[in-house]
């Protein structure tokens, strides 16, 4: 079956510019995650959202950054006016949203601020 | 706080060898402990998940972990490493937020 897909998979902008990074979780899947991921470090998570309740919007590092699930499937992480550090691999999770069930990762988007 | 610590940055096996992965963990109530796997310019690879029962886990690619409540560890382990195996490894804990706690990873490099 399908996993869950991001696009785009690179993603090359000039700073001050606003960027919009898509996920497509697996089907089925109440719950989603985004996270930030710098070169060859730890994760970071920046929001959570499960069905229909109001996201976890907890680790988002600044107002620039936003994002929005429509309909209960696709994701979209939108950040504005970028900077050099925003440059990361921005990963996408879903999972059936129970504590026992493991999350699934798509392949990410690598973004890069010039 | 909630926190998993992985306290090798990097670990180094001779293929064929067994290897370890080291993970603690302070988290409330029961906890549910995850190992993951990334390889270069992927995601993240579900491994194995502890819940309860039996405190020796087995998981994908003969990848094992054993849980430990007195000492809050949840180690990997395999009999006998491969060189392809060679990757960034992640164990994880569930929060009672809903959101899983990472630890910062550890690089496995095994030689031939």
């Amino acid at each position: 079956g399908a996993g869950v897909s991001q696009s785009p998979s690179n993603k090359v902008t000039e700073k001050g510019k606003d960027v919009e990074l898509r996920c497509d979780p697996i089907s089925g899947h109440t719950a989603l995650y985004w996270y930030r991921q710098s070169l060859g470090q730890g994760l970071e998570f920046l929001i959570y959202f499960q069905g229909n309740s109001a996201p976890d919007k907890s680790g988002l590092p600044s107002d620039r950054f936003s994002a929005e699930r429509t309909g209960g499937s696709v994701s979209t992480l939108t950040i504005q006016r970028t900077q050099q550090e925003d440059s990361a691999v921005y990963l996408c999770a879903s999972s059936h949203g129970q504590p026992n069930q493991p999350q699934h990762f798509g392949d990410g988007t690598r973004l890069s601020i010039l | 706080a909630q926190s998993v610590a992985q306290p090798e940055d990097q670990v180094n096996v001779a293929e064929g060898n067994p290897l370890t992965v080291k993970c603690t963990y302070s988290v409330s109530g029961n906890p549910y402990l995850f190992w993951y796997v990334q390889y270069p310019n992927r995601g993240l690879q579900f491994l194995l998940k502890y819940i309860t029962g039996d405190n020796l886990v087995k998981g994908s690619y003969g990848f094992e972990a054993e849980f430990n409540k007195s000492q809050t560890s949840f180690h990997l382990k395999k009999p006998s490493a491969l060189v392809s195996d060679s990757a960034l490894y992640f164990c994880a804990a569930y929060n009672q937020g809903g959101k899983l706690i990472f630890g910062q990873g550890t690089e496995l490099s095994v030689k031939p």
